[in-house]
């Protein structure tokens, strides 16, 4: 019931296009979803960020969509860019202690 | 860069060893959390640290212990290192208790078991 499945579990978009990366928790008492970008070598950064009392969030490029009822969330990445090419893993937490349950990730290309 | 540095980058044990890994957090934050991510793999929670108690564990032994310090360090501790413990060990920085926190994490410590 902790657990949070994300997929695919890679992918490639040609540059310009929309990336989408989905994931679907158990737990309902999670209450923050975050997304998180990994490059090569270095710490995982914090992409954006959601509650599960709000459909979508959108920060530049990139939006989640969240459905409450279906316990899923995902990320879109519109036109994206070469140096968007990482790894994308989604996150349930609670924002009482912020224990990140993280999903398996998502290596992500963008072909220029 | 997030503020958050680990020591070291890489380090090569044997098994059976014993291993401590440290973490300089940001300053001001009151939380520690440190995670193990094994080769293309998602991070796995192994405990938190909330001034300086145990606030949490994750599913692993004993054998991994940890310590936050008042100056905003913290070190994770490993004994009797297994071959399945080589992975990149994370440790998070946060200040819970405030909405819309966020974990700032370091560069990782790559730990290789021989």
């Amino acid at each position: 019931q902790q657990q949070v499945k994300q997929s695919p579990q890679s992918l490639i978009v040609q540059k310009g296009g929309i990336s989408i990366i989905n994931c679907a928790y158990e737990n309902t008492a999670f209450d923050y979803f975050p997304w998180y970008q990994q490059f090569p070598g270095k710490g995982p950064a914090l992409l954006i960020a959601i509650r599960p009392d709000v459909s979508e969030k959108k920060e530049g490029r990139f939006t989640i969509s969240f459905n409450k009822s279906a316990k899923q969330f995902s990320l879109h990445i519109m036109d994206s860019q070469p140096g968007d090419s990482a790894t994308y893993f989604c996150a349930a937490t609670w924002d009482s202690n912020y224990q990140l349950i993280w999903g398996a990730g998502t290596k992500l290309i963008i072909k220029p | 860069e997030t503020g958050v540095t680990q020591s070291p980058t890489h380090l090569i044990k044997t098994r059976g060893q014993q291993v401590t890994l440290r973490c300089s957090s940001q300053s001001g934050h009151n939380t520690v959390s440190w995670y193990q991510q094994a080769l293309g793999q998602g991070p796995q929670f192994i405990f938190q640290y909330y001034r300086e108690e145990e606030n949490g564990r994750g599913n692993f032994p004993p054998r991994f212990s940890g310590l936050q310090f008042p100056n905003y360090s913290s070190e994770l501790n490993v004994n009797a290192l297994e071959l399945d413990d080589s992975a990149l060990y994370l440790c998070a920085s946060s200040f819970v208790g405030l909405r819309d926190t966020e974990a700032f994490f370091g560069q990782g410590t790559r730990l290789t078991v021989v």
